[in-house]
C-alpha cells in the first residue's frame, strides 16, 4: 500500500471524449505530480503542485488540463487527446523539497486514445 | 537538456547470478535516485545517495555515487526471480524536478 491511489486504473477514451483522471493521496504530503510513462522513455513530469499552487508546467499540451482543490488531491481533465498521448500516467506526492526527498507514486492510470 | 542514460536497456540473467546496472549523465545532481518498478504498479523508492562517493548497501543491493554526482550504479549479487522489475535511476535537481532515466528491464529466470 503506497499511500497513493489513482483512478480509474485503465481507461480507453475516443479523440473526442473528456475525461478525468484522479488522485488521491493519504500520506499527508505537500506536493503532488503527474507524470508520463510512455513504453521505452523516461517518465516525462508534466505538473507539480506545491501547497496547491502549480509550480511546474513542462510545457504540455493545453489538452491536459490539471486541477489540485486541496493539498490531498490532484486531478488531469483529459479533452480532444491524440492517439500519442496513450500511455501510463502517474501520480506522486512528496513531502516538501530538499536534498533527496522520496517521492511515493500511485499504480497509474492506463490511457489508450483510439 | 538534462539526460540521465541508463545502460542496459534490458537484461536477462539466470538466478544467482551477479549483474551491474549503470545511469550516466553530463549533468551534476544534488541526489540520485534508484526506484524499482513491477508491472501495474508505480516506481517504488529503493535508495537515495547524496554525496559524491557514497556506497549504500540494500541486502543484496549495492548503489555507487559518482565522486562527481553525474553518475551511478547499481549491483546485485546472487540475483533472485524476486529482483525481476524495471529499475529506473533519477536524478535531482534543485526545487521539484527530477529527472528520470528510460530504465534498465531486468528478467531472473529460475
Amino acid at each position: 500500500e503506497t499511500g497513493v491511489t489513482q483512478t480509474p486504473r485503465h481507461l480507453v477514451m475516443g479523440m473526442t471524449n473528456k475525461k478525468s483522471l484522479k488522485c488521491e493521496q493519504h500520506l499527508g504530503h505537500n506536493a503532488m505530480y503527474w507524470y508520463k510513462q510512455s513504453a521505452k522513455k523516461p517518465l516525462e513530469l508534466m505538473f507539480v503542485y506545491s501547497l496547491e499552487e502549480r509550480v511546474e508546467n513542462n510545457s504540455v499540451p493545453s489538452r491536459f488540463s490539471p486541477e489540485c482543490p486541496n493539498s490531498s488531491h490532484l486531478f488531469l481533465h483529459l479533452h480532444t487527446l491524440q492517439p500519442e498521448d496513450s500511455a501510463l500516467y502517474l501520480c506522486a506526492s512528496s513531502q516538501e523539497r530538499g536534498l533527496g526527498y522520496e517521492q511515493f507514486f500511485g499504480p497509474g492510470t492506463r490511457l489508450t486514445v483510439l | 537538456t538534462q539526460l540521465l542514460e541508463q545502460s542496459p536497456q534490458f537484461l536477462s540473467i539466470q538466478e544467482g547470478e551477479n549483474l551491474t546496472v549503470y545511469c550516466n549523465s553530463s549533468s551534476v545532481f544534488s541526489s540520485l535516485q534508484w526506484y524499482r518498478q513491477e508491472p501495474g504498479e508505480g516506481p517504488v523508492l529503493l535508495v537515495t545517495v547524496v554525496t559524491g562517493g557514497e556506497v549504500k548497501k540494500l541486502k543484496r543491493l549495492t548503489f555507487q555515487f559518482g565522486d562527481a554526482r553525474k553518475d551511478s550504479s547499481l549491483h546485485i549479487t546472487a540475483a533472485q526471480t524476486g529482483d525481476t522489475g524495471l529499475y529506473l535511476c533519477a536524478g535531482v535537481t534543485g526545487g521539484f524536478k527530477t529527472i528520470f532515466g528510460a530504465g534498465t528491464r531486468l528478467f531472473v529466470k529460475a
